[in-house]
């Protein structure tokens, strides 16, 4: 079955610092991959997605991503945290020959980030 | 435009109750999912409606569950006898396009008391 692995649970950083959020995916045909961001008590909202078309992917708020196939890793990088970047951080999947369906999305336990001022 | 929209968004029930819950999908969008997300977890997969038919219930967990969506907008995620273990959100997603981008509605928190 497919999965998605984030590691940290939680990443803490300071103000202006640069937020690094790691995801490796389970699949050895290129998947879509997606981030999506959730604030406290609201839903999901799209970061980013990968589709193939370019191995480094630019989302909103200033938020990128780089698909690694040899790494099978989707990491989600910004230069320079600012406090309203404090929310929970989803790395998602679907496709790809994991036995991934090509709609429903699988998602990794999600990362809180915490930004110091 | 308007997103997806989930009601209630806060649901507090008795154990062994039925509960409703409703989701709007974005007009136009012929696919609609639920989730359900636990404390502490990314969401899992439910069951995935293209149109009026369910066309992927492998998640919904037993026969308590059960949704619809019989004119091919608004879905209702329907349980019944409720347990404590169902207690999560329940988030609805709706999409289509080629790569299959999904937008989620707000959630709706299900508490089973």
């Amino acid at each position: 079955a497919q999965s998605v692995t984030q590691l940290g649970s939680h990443v803490s950083v300071s103000e202006g610092a640069l937020v690094l959020l790691r995801c490796n995916y389970s699949s050895s045909v290129p998947p879509y991959l997606f981030w999506y961001v959730q604030y406290p008590n609201q839903g999901l909202q799209l970061l980013l997605k990968y589709t193939s078309a370019a191995t480094l992917v630019k989302g909103i708020n200033g938020f990128e991503a780089e698909f690694k196939k040899s790494e099978t890793s989707f990491h989600l990088t910004k230069p320079s945290a600012h406090m309203s970047d404090a929310a929970e951080y989803f790395c998602a999947v679907t496709g790809g020959n994991s036995g991934g369906s090509n709609y429903k999305l699988t998602f990794g336990k999600g990362t809180l980030l915490t930004v110091n001022p | 435009g308007a997103g997806v929209s989930q009601t209630p968004s806060n649901k507090v029930t008795e154990k062994g109750k039925y509960v409703e819950l409703r989701c709007d999908p974005i007009s136009g969008h012929t696919a609609l999912y639920w989730y359900r997300q636990s404390l502490g977890q990314g969401p899992e997969f439910l069951i995935y409606f293209q149109g009026t038919g369910a066309a992927d219930d492998s998640g919904l967990p037993n026969d308590r569950f059960f949704a619809v969506r019989p004119e091919g907008s608004v879905s209702t995620l329907k349980i019944q006898r409720t347990e404590r273990g169902d207690s999560a959100v329940y988030l609805c997603a709706s999409g289509g396009g080629i790569y299959n981008e999904q937008f989620f509605g707000p959630g709706t928190r299900l508490t089973v008391l």
